[in-house]
């Protein structure tokens, strides 16, 4: 079974600093990779997406992911945090074929704060 | 821009009544999944659907729980018979296709069973 492991549920930084967020996955083959983000009182809006093509994919927002399959990770960054970035953001896996029917896996999420 | 959207935001019930969680999706889209996040949890996945019928469900999903589509906007999750641990966020999703295509989500409804 897929599996999501973000690492940190609560990331502090301040404004203007990277942002990196966590996610490693386990598969025997590689997924198709999602960021998500929520914020208060709102669903989940789709950050980025990888889906087997360039390994570095660039997302809303400033946001960007590295697929890096020797590692199974799929960590996000920004450059540059901006207030208005203070949310969970959720990493997730969705099965590839197979009859698979894509249903995502996520993981437990990761609560960024921006600090002024 | 098109939009998943839920009814109600807030459902509070009592242990072992039904309660029904209304979805419309966004309405060229084909694929539809109910998801739930208990509080301090992950994001579970519940049932995804598709040509009117169940494509896939999760060990979650129970004989106490069922969908529907019954009129070819809306999707709807029932609960029977609720229980204390049924009090979630249950989120919908809906997708044009399968793979790598987004699944969009709406707002959620926060349900409490008392």
């Amino acid at each position: 079974a897929q599996s999501v492991t973000q690492l940190g549920s609560h990331v502090s930084v301040s404004e203007g600093a990277l942002v990196l967020l966590r996610c490693n996955y386990s598969s025997s083959v590689p997924p198709y990779l999602f960021w998500y983000v929520q914020y208060p009182n709102q669903g989940l809006q789709l950050l980025l997406k990888y889906t087997s093509a360039a390994t570095l994919v660039k997302g809303i927002n400033g946001f960007e992911a590295e697929f890096k399959k020797s590692e199974t990770s799929f960590h996000l960054t920004k450059p540059s945090a901006h207030m208005s970035d203070a949310a969970e953001y959720f990493c997730a896996v969705s099965d590839v074929g197979g009859g698979s029917n894509y249903k995502l896996t996520f993981g437990k999420g990761t609560l960024l704060t921006v600090n002024p | 821009e098109p939009e998943v959207t839920q009814t109600p935001s807030h459902q509070v019930t009592q242990m072992g009544q039904e309660v029904i969680l209304h979805c419309v999706p966004i309405s060229n889209h084909l694929y539809f999944y109910w998801y739930r996040q208990i509080l301090g949890q992950k994001v579970e996945f519940l049932v995804s659907f598709y040509n009117n019928e169940i494509s896939e469900k999760s060990e979650i999903f129970d004989d106490q729980f069922s969908v529907e589509r019954p009129d070819g906007s809306n999707f709807t999750l029932k609960i029977r018979s609720t229980k204390l641990e049924d009090s979630a966020m249950y989120f919908c999703a809906s997708s044009w296709d399968r793979g790598g295509y987004e699944q969009f989500f709406g707002p959620g409804t926060r349900l409490t069973v008392l």
